[in-house]
C-alpha cells in the first residue's frame, strides 16, 4: 500500500544552524504535501504545505522543496530557535478527498 | 475564531467497554476527519465525514464507527475496546471535502486497561 518514509527520526542541531528533514512517498498520484509540527501534549499544527504544481515554497525561516520525479520532498528550517524543538511530520495526500498518509515523525532538538 | 475542539481530553476505559469521543470543527468547516496516533508514531487515518456521511475510510475494523451531525460536529465511537486501542485520537477539520488543508484539534488521550 501507499506509504511515506521520513528521515531522520531524531535531529539535533545547534541553535542558529539549519535543519533539514526528508520524506519519500510511494503514490505517484499524490499531489498535496503538508508539514506539521507537534509539541508535547498538543495536536499537529500545519506549518507549511506544497502542491504538486510547485517545486518550492518559502515562509520566513521555513521552506519546502518537492521533487516529483524522485517522489521526495524536504523541510528546511533556517536560523533555528529553541521554540523550533518539537516533532515534525510530513504527509502526502492520496485519493480524491485528500486522505493523508503520514511519515513516522522527526524529533528536532535545538541545542542552546 | 474557535479552532477545532475535542472532548474529553483524557479517558480511561477497560477492555470490552465502549467509548465515544466528540469533535467540533473549526468555524466555517463542514468536513471532519478522525485519526489515531499511537505513541511515537504518525497519525493514521480512520475515516472522514462530509454531509453527515462517511466518505472515506482507512484500514480500521468495524468496531470504529462515527457520526456527523447537522451542525458539522462529529463523534467517534469505538466498541469492544482492546488494549491496542490506547492512543491519541485526533480530529481534523477542513473547509470542504475537496479542500486539502486540515486543521487539528488537541486530541483525546484514550487509555485502555
Amino acid at each position: 500500500g501507499e506509504n511515506v518514509e521520513q528521515h531522520p527520526s531524531t535531529l539535533s542541531v545547534q541553535e542558529g544552524d539549519s535543519a533539514v528533514i526528508k520524506c519519500t512517498y510511494s503514490d505517484s498520484a499524490s499531489n498535496y504535501f503538508p508539514w506539521y509540527k507537534q509539541e508535547l501534549g498538543k495536536g499537529p499544527q500545519l506549518i507549511i504545505d506544497i502542491r504538486s504544481n510547485v517545486g518550492e515554497k518559502k515562509d520566513q525561516r521555513i521552506a519546502v522543496t518537492l521533487n516529483k520525479t524522485a517522489k521526495h520532498f524536504s523541510l528546511h528550517i533556517t536560523e533555528t530557535q529553541p521554540e523550533d524543538s518539537a516533532v515534525y511530520f510530513c504527509a502526502a495526500s492520496i485519493g480524491s478527498n485528500y486522505q493523508l498518509i503520514w511519515g513516522a515523525g522527526t524529533k528536532l532538538i535545538i541545542k542552546p | 475564531d474557535a479552532g477545532v475542539t475535542q472532548s474529553p481530553t483524557h479517558l480511561i476505559k477497560t477492555r470490552g467497554q465502549q467509548v465515544t469521543l466528540r469533535c467540533s470543527p473549526k468555524s466555517g468547516h463542514d468536513t471532519v476527519s478522525w485519526y489515531q496516533q499511537a505513541l511515537g508514531q504518525g497519525p493514521q487515518f480512520i475515516f472522514q465525514y462530509y454531509e453527515e456521511e462517511e466518505r472515506q475510510r482507512g484500514n480500521f475494523p468495524d468496531r470504529f464507527s462515527g457520526h456527523q451531525f447537522p451542525n458539522y460536529s462529529s463523534e467517534l465511537n469505538v466498541n469492544a475496546l482492546l488494549l491496542g486501542d490506547s492512543a491519541l485520537y485526533l480530529c481534523a477539520s477542513s473547509l470542504t471535502a475537496r479542500q486539502e488543508t486540515q486543521y487539528f484539534g488537541p486530541g483525546t488521550r484514550l487509555l485502555v486497561l
